[in-house]
């Protein structure tokens, strides 16, 4: 079963503008973390978070995590056309196999 | 480094045919794992494996069956293909360690079965 869900589906914006994608899941976890995919290829990481970080930054990045209302924002600011992809968050709801279970995705598109 | 592969990229099968997809990593990661990708559905995990000679079920192990008999190769089977099968594979590798268990990712398998 899906933990996390991505929120909006579909989000479609002009180059320079910030994009804001939204993750809820459903049980405790150990970390989130997010995750590109570019059309027709495998998936990247991006960030991780762990449970006890409230946020983080790497680059134009920026994630959230507020675990009392178990959700997860990611900020993209000053968009650009290379950032047309897919991008999904996962979670760790610990174990020592430290699998991961991933939402359905938010399809970002950046318009020049 | 190569990072994560998969072989191979394409395939057409019939029903009830057989394959074997293979993943390899050159990271020396312990973790690995197979997902199955179809739309709207996000990734879902078949098997993953947390050491050579390992093997475990995920979400949806139904109709596969893995093997993990080297630490850099993790293959995935299928020995009845099924039109439900069609898909896109991925392989991951993970180091694994609590806060750090990013995964690493293949390019994928695109299977279509007829």
């Amino acid at each position: 079963s899906q933990q996390g869900e991505e929120d909006p589906q579909a989000l479609s914006i002009q180059e320079g503008e910030n994009a804001t994608m939204n993750c809820s899941y459903k049980t405790s976890i150990n970390n989130l973390q997010w995750y590109r995919q570019n059309s027709g290829r495998g998936l990247v990481h991006l960030i991780l978070i762990r449970s006890n970080e409230r946020e983080k930054h790497s680059g134009r990045l920026r994630v959230t995590l507020d675990t009392s209302k178990k959700s997860s924002s990611l900020l993209i600011t000053a968009s650009r056309a290379a950032d047309t992809a897919s991008y999904f968050c996962a979670t760790d709801a610990g174990g020592s196999n430290y699998k991961l279970t991933f939402g359905k995705g938010t399809l970002l598109t950046v318009n020049p | 480094n190569a990072g994560v592969t998969q072989t191979p990229k394409f395939r057409v099968l019939k029903t009830g045919q057989s394959m074997t997809l293979l993943c390899a990593q050159d990271m020396n990661h312990e973790y690995m794992y197979w997902y199955r990708q179809d739309p709207g559905m996000g990734l879902r995990l078949i098997h993953y494996s947390v050491g050579e000679g390992t093997t475990a079920k995920g979400e949806v192990p139904d109709g596969y069956n893995v093997s993990r008999l080297k630490k850099q190769n993790f293959l995935l089977g299928l020995e009845s293909a099924a039109p439900s099968q069609t898909s896109v594979y991925f392989c991951a590798s993970s180091g694994g360690g609590a806060g750090n268990n990013e995964q690493f990712f293949g390019p994928g398998t695109r299977l279509t079965v007829l």
